[in-house]
């Protein structure tokens, strides 16, 4: 099975702060994909990755940015905290699929609850 | 901004039931998922159908897909407890380097005994 794991379950942060949010997959997935899911909003994209090195601008960068150093492994970087940004953030990966073709399923991990204070 | 639309946002049904989720797209698709979320948890792949097909099964699920009303609905027949969750619909689309999903805001199913 597909494991994708993130760093934390849970986690407390004070505005201002430099926030990484880490993200691992196991099944050697080409694409990576950050969301954050807020009630009432459902979830948004933020960042996504399709390569190594590689990164594409979801729905909502604004705030954030990305590293992705190695294929396993996909962060999320909250250069500056701010209380707007408290959420539950959602890593996602999936098999690379090409033009006209149909998407791959995305494999979801558990989520990291971030509340910036 | 947000594709997908599902309808209705809650839903309480008794165990034994069918569940009827439905949602609503606006543009063109390659394709169309469903996933589940337990609470607290991430999400997890149900189904997936294509631009091309019209109903698909698995399991105790019905999806269905109608391109024209760009709409598609997820039937669960014989609902259990386990069921209870928020499901959420995506549609799939390529931007040129990846391919991306946007997900509607959820239905919120709870099954009772």
């Amino acid at each position: 099975d597909v494991k994708v794991t993130q760093s934390s379950r849970y986690l407390v942060k004070r505005t201002g702060e430099k926030v990484f949010l880490e993200c691992v997959q196991d099944m050697d997935h080409e694409n990576m994909f950050w969301y954050r899911q807020d009630p009432g909003l459902g979830l948004r994209l933020i960042y996504f990755s399709y390569d190594v090195k590689m990164k594409e601008k979801g729905d909502i960068p604004e705030g954030y940015s990305v590293s992705r150093e190695k294929k396993e492994r996909f962060s999320l970087i909250l250069e500056s905290a701010s209380t707007n940004q408290t959420s539950m953030y959602l890593c996602a990966s999936s098999f690379r699929s090409g033009q006209g073709a149909s998407n791959q399923p995305q494999h979801f991990g558990d989520g990291t609850r971030l509340s910036i204070l | 901004s947000q594709q997908g639309e599902e309808d209705p946002q809650a839903l309480s049904i008794q165990e034994g039931e069918n569940a009827t989720m439905n949602c609503s797209y606006k543009t063109s698709i390659n394709n169309l998922q469903w996933y589940r979320q337990n609470s607290g948890r991430g999400l997890v792949h149900l189904i997936l159908i294509r631009s091309n097909e019209r109903e698909k099964h698995s399991g105790r699920l019905r999806v269905t897909l109608d391109t024209s009303k760009k709409s598609s609905s997820l039937l669960i027949t014989a609902s259990r407890a386990a069921d209870t969750a928020s499901y959420f619909c995506a549609t799939g689309a390529f931007t040129g380097t990846a391919s991306k999903l946007t997900f509607g805001t959820g239905t919120r199913l709870q099954v009772t005994l």
